[in-house]
């Protein structure tokens, strides 16, 4: 069975701070996907980032950075220079790939607080 | 693409009512989702359809939740009776391909009092 594992709650930095976000998952499938999303205080949940099992290249996009680590089942996320805008639940997900069958399940979010 | 989507975006109902959200999906997206949201519980997946047919339906919490996809284009579900735990942000999100991001509706907000 798929699982994945924000062991963080909730995190709180001051703004321009680096914070990394970690996630943990775990699956029996040799391809999967991994994903982060944004739920902002509006509610609506944004998708950030997806990664395949097959892709173990670290990604850059302006400040987040994303380590993909195989051998220790982990995806993190990492937020350079914070602000106040960063402020938001961040959701991890994976999906199995297994012909029809594509549950996607997400981990149960860190609330990330960027103070001023 | 209009996106996904919800409605209502919320709902208040007494409990033993019978309530139903609805979603359609991002058109040509063969994939749908139906998560609950809960501040203990975080975003659950409830059931999921691939091609209007139910292919997981282990999260959906007992037998007074039901889901349906007439077409492709559809998609309901229904708690009947009601009880006031199942007051939670319900999420429907559709997706193309099974190695694609889901796309999610802007989310029902359902209170049950």
């Amino acid at each position: 069975a798929q699982k994945v594992t924000q062991a963080q709650t909730e995190i709180s930095v001051v703004e321009k701070e680096d914070v990394t976000l970690d996630c943990v998952y775990e699956t029996r499938d040799t391809t999967y996907y991994l994903f982060w999303y944004k739920q902002p205080p509006s509610g609506e949940l944004v998708f950030l980032i997806r990664r395949n099992s097959f892709d173990e290249q670290n990604e850059i996009s302006g400040r987040y950075s994303w380590n993909f680590q195989k051998s220790t089942s982990s995806f993190n996320f990492t937020i350079t220079a914070s602000q106040v805008v960063d402020s938001a639940v961040y959701f991890c997900a994976l999906s199995e790939v297994t012909g029809a069958n594509s549950k996607l399940t997400f981990g149960k979010g860190i609330t990330l607080s960027v103070r001023p | 693409d209009a996106g996904v989507i919800q409605s209502p975006r919320h709902e208040v109902t007494e409990m033993g009512q019978e309530v139903t959200l609805r979603c359609k999906p991002i058109s040509g997206h063969d994939y749908l989702f139906w998560y609950r949201q809960t501040m203990m519980r975080g975003l659950e997946l409830l059931i999921y359809f691939n091609n209007n047919v139910p292919i997981d339906d282990s999260g959906m919490p007992e037998d007074r939740f039901s889901a349906k996809m007439p077409n492709a284009s559809f998609s309901t579900l229904k708690i009947q009776p009601s009880e006031p735990r199942d007051s939670a942000v319900y999420f429907c999100a559709s997706r193309s391909q099974d190695y694609t991001e889901a796309f999610f509706g802007q989310g029902t907000r359902l209170t049950v009092v």
